[in-house]
C-alpha cells in the first residue's frame, strides 16, 4: 500500500529554471495538498484541491501553479524558480468518509528542492 | 503571534525519561493532531483528538478544549523516539495549521 508518493526526492535548480513536482495517492482521497517546510516555521499551505477539477490558493501561493490531473494526481509547478523557493515540499491527501478518515492527512516523503 | 505554539522548541532527554511536549492554540478547532517527523523527513500522524486523552503504546496525548492546550507525553523514552514532533489543528475548511515543531533527542 503506497499511500502518497512524491517525485523527485531531491532536486537542484538554477534560478529561472522550471520544474514540476509530482504527487500521487492510491487511497481514493478527494482532497490533496501541497505544503512547504522551512527552518523555524511550521508547514505552510501552498495550494490545495478539495476534489478533482478544483484547486484553491493556500497561505503562500505566489510563484507556484498546480494541476489536479485526476483524482489520484496533484502536481506543483515552479515556472521560474527563485532561491526563496528553496525548501522541502510535502504533498498530502485526506479522505472524506467517516469522521476520523475525514480529518487525517497522509503525507508523502517530501521533495528537497534547492534553487541556486 | 502564531495560531499554534509549541514548547519547548528543543528537548534533550536521557533514555527512560518521561517527556512532555506542549501545544497551545488560539483559534477554534474541530480537531488537534500530533505528528512525528523522523530525520529522514517523512511525516506520520500519531494522534488526532478533539477531547480527553488517547494512548498508543508509550505515547499519550491529552487535550483541554477550555484551555486550548494539548500535551504529548512519551513514557520510558528511547533513542528511537528522537524526531521532530509537530502539533497541528484542524480549523476552517478542514485546513491544518501547524506549529513549528519540537525537536526531541533521546540519548543513551
Amino acid at each position: 500500500n503506497a499511500g502518497v508518493t512524491q517525485t523527485p526526492k531531491f532536486q537542484v535548480l538554477k534560478t529561472g529554471q522550471s520544474m514540476t513536482l509530482q504527487c500521487a495517492q492510491d487511497m481514493n482521497h478527494n482532497s490533496m495538498y501541497w505544503y512547504r517546510q522551512d527552518p523555524g516555521m511550521g508547514l505552510r499551505l501552498i495550494y490545495y484541491s478539495a476534489s478533482e477539477g478544483t484547486t484553491d490558493k493556500g497561505e503562500v501561493p505566489n510563484g507556484y501553479n498546480v494541476s489536479r490531473l485526476n483524482k489520484r494526481e496533484f502536481s506543483l509547478r515552479l515556472e521560474s524558480a527563485a532561491p526563496s523557493q528553496t525548501s522541502v515540499y510535502f504533498c498530502a491527501s485526506r479522505g472524506s468518509g467517516a469522521w476520523l478518515d475525514k480529518n487525517i492527512q497522509y503525507f508523502g516523503a517530501g521533495t528537497r528542492l534547492s534553487v541556486l | 503571534k502564531n495560531e499554534v505554539e509549541q514548547s519547548p522548541q528543543n528537548l534533550t532527554a536521557q533514555e527512560g525519561e518521561f517527556i512532555t511536549i506542549n501545544c497551545s492554540y488560539s483559534v477554534g478547532i474541530s480537531a488537534l493532531h500530533w505528528l512525528q517527523q523522523h530525520p529522514g523527513g517523512g511525516i506520520v500522524s500519531l494522534f488526532m483528538l478533539s477531547s480527553g486523552k488517547k494512548k498508543h503504546g508509550r505515547l499519550i496525548a491529552t487535550i483541554n478544549i477550555q484551555e486550548k492546550h494539548s500535551s504529548l507525553h512519551i513514557t520510558a523514552s528511547h533513542p528511537r523516539d528522537s524526531a521532530v514532533y509537530i502539533c497541528a489543528v484542524t480549523g476552517t475548511a478542514s485546513k491544518l495549521t501547524f506549529g513549528t515543531g519540537t525537536r526531541l533527542q533521546v540519548t543513551l
